[in-house]
This record gives structure tokens, C-alpha cells and sequence, in this order.
């Protein structure tokens, strides 16, 4: 069973550009949670989407974005990007319609580099 | 504000001793706890969860303990392995935010052979 997959998994952009992250949730798992990993402020929650409906927002400006097609497929956009926005964005996926234990299965992640 | 934190940053533990990492949370409304955790290029892999009406609960070689009492939670290595050697993360999740989990900062475990 092939596990969460994330495109690209590098990818080089500069300063007011914007990029486009995808993510392919596990086989019938319906939830698709984002996460920004860096090294100074950990692991912050984007958003997740379940049936194409974002559920949860996390604290982040609206130049971050997300949305979940019918598939449970799912991409995060951010416009105008900034130095500051240089992370690993991981996508997680789970199979529970509502998390119990928060049991999540992440992706290896894309990381973005913004120069 | 974060959370839930981490007591130490790095952790180096010889090989076959036990380990022990802690976490600390300060959100008595939290509903359960994950530990994490994250190899080198990888994405964080679950270790074991404890729900917030349980004391303690046991994996394989891992051990959760839960004390809401202090607001800690720790989670415990038997016989540490190289393989254990990664970032660990402690997170917080609440049925009133059920889609959202809080992580602490990470310890690094460094095992010694």
C-alpha cells in the first residue's frame, strides 16, 4: 500500500513568486492535514481538508492556501512568497473521518527554498 | 503560544540503555497525546498515542506515561537501539480542535554504540 506521497520534493523559488505543493493522501484515507516544519518554530498546522472541505486553519497570512479535489487529493498554494516562508511543508493523511487519536500518516515532504 | 514543549533539546544515549524524553503541555482541556517520530529526510512517523483518561500505556519497547497532575508526559526507549537515533516529537490534540495537533520543538536522540 503505497503510503503519502508529496510533489516535489525540492524546489528552488525567489522572493514574490508563488508555488504550488501536492499531495496524495494514502489510499482511502479522506483527511489531508498541511504542516510547516522549521527549524525555529517546529511543526505548525496549515490546514485539513475532508471531502474537499476545509475543516481547520492554522495561524497562517492568506497568502497560504489549500484546497482537496474529489479524489482526496490535495494542494497548498502560497502567493508572494518571502524569505521567511523556507520550510519543509509536509502533508499528513488519515483514514478516521473524525480524529480520535490524531493518528496521522505524513508524507516525506517537500522542501522549499526561497531565495 | 506553543503548547507543548520539550524538556531537553538532544538526548545521547548509549546503546542498550534505556531512554526517556520528556514533554511538557500546559492545556488541561487536551483530549489525547502523540509522540512522534522523525529520521533524517523523512516525515514524522507515529510511535504511540495515550488518550488524557489514561495513566500510562505500553508499545512495542516504547512506554508512555501520562501525569496530568504536573502536565507531563514522557515517553520511554527499553534497550535503545541505533535505529532509535531521531527526532522525537511530543503533540496535543483536543476533540473541540480534533483536526489540528500541536507539537512540541523536538529532542534530537543520539544513540552511542
Amino acid at each position: 500500500k503505497a503510503g503519502v506521497t508529496q510533489t516535489p520534493r525540492y524546489l528552488i523559488k525567489t522572493r514574490g513568486q508563488q508555488v504550488t505543493l501536492s499531495c496524495s493522501p494514502i489510499s482511502g484515507h479522506r483527511s489531508v492535514s498541511w504542516y510547516q516544519q522549521t527549524p525555529g518554530q517546529g511543526l505548525q498546522f496549515l490546514f485539513e481538508y475532508f471531502s474537499e472541505t476545509q475543516r481547520n486553519k492554522g495561524n497562517f497570512p492568506g497568502r497560504f492556501s489549500g484546497r482537496q479535489f474529489s479524489n482526496s487529493r490535495s494542494e497548498m498554494n502560497v502567493s508572494t512568497l518571502e524569505l521567511g516562508d523556507s520550510a519543509l511543508y509536509l502533508c499528513a493523511s488519515s483514514l478516521a473521518a473524525k480524529t480520535n487519536t490524531g493518528e496521522l500518516f505524513f508524507g516525506e515532504g517537500s522542501r522549499l527554498t526561497v531565495l | 503560544g506553543e503548547s507543548v514543549g520539550l524538556h531537553l533539546p538532544t538526548l545521547s544515549v548509549q546503546e542498550g540503555d534505556n531512554s526517556i524524553i520528556n514533554c511538557a503541555y500546559s492545556n488541561s482541556a487536551s483530549d489525547y497525546f502523540i509522540w512522534y517520530k522523525q529520521e533524517s529526510g523523512k516525515g514524522p512517523q507515529f510511535i504511540i498515542d495515550i488518550r488524557s483518561n489514561m495513566d500510562k500505556r505500553q508499545g512495542q519497547r516504547v512506554t508512555v506515561l501520562l501525569n496530568k497532575t504536573v502536565k507531563h508526559l514522557s515517553l520511554q526507549i527499553a534497550a535503545t537501539q541505533p535505529g532509535d537515533s531521531a527526532v522525537y516529537f511530543c503533540a496535543e490534540g483536543r476533540r473541540s480542535n480534533d483536526y489540528k495537533l500541536s507539537f512540541g520543538a523536538g529532542t534530537t536522540v543520539t544513540v552511542r554504540a
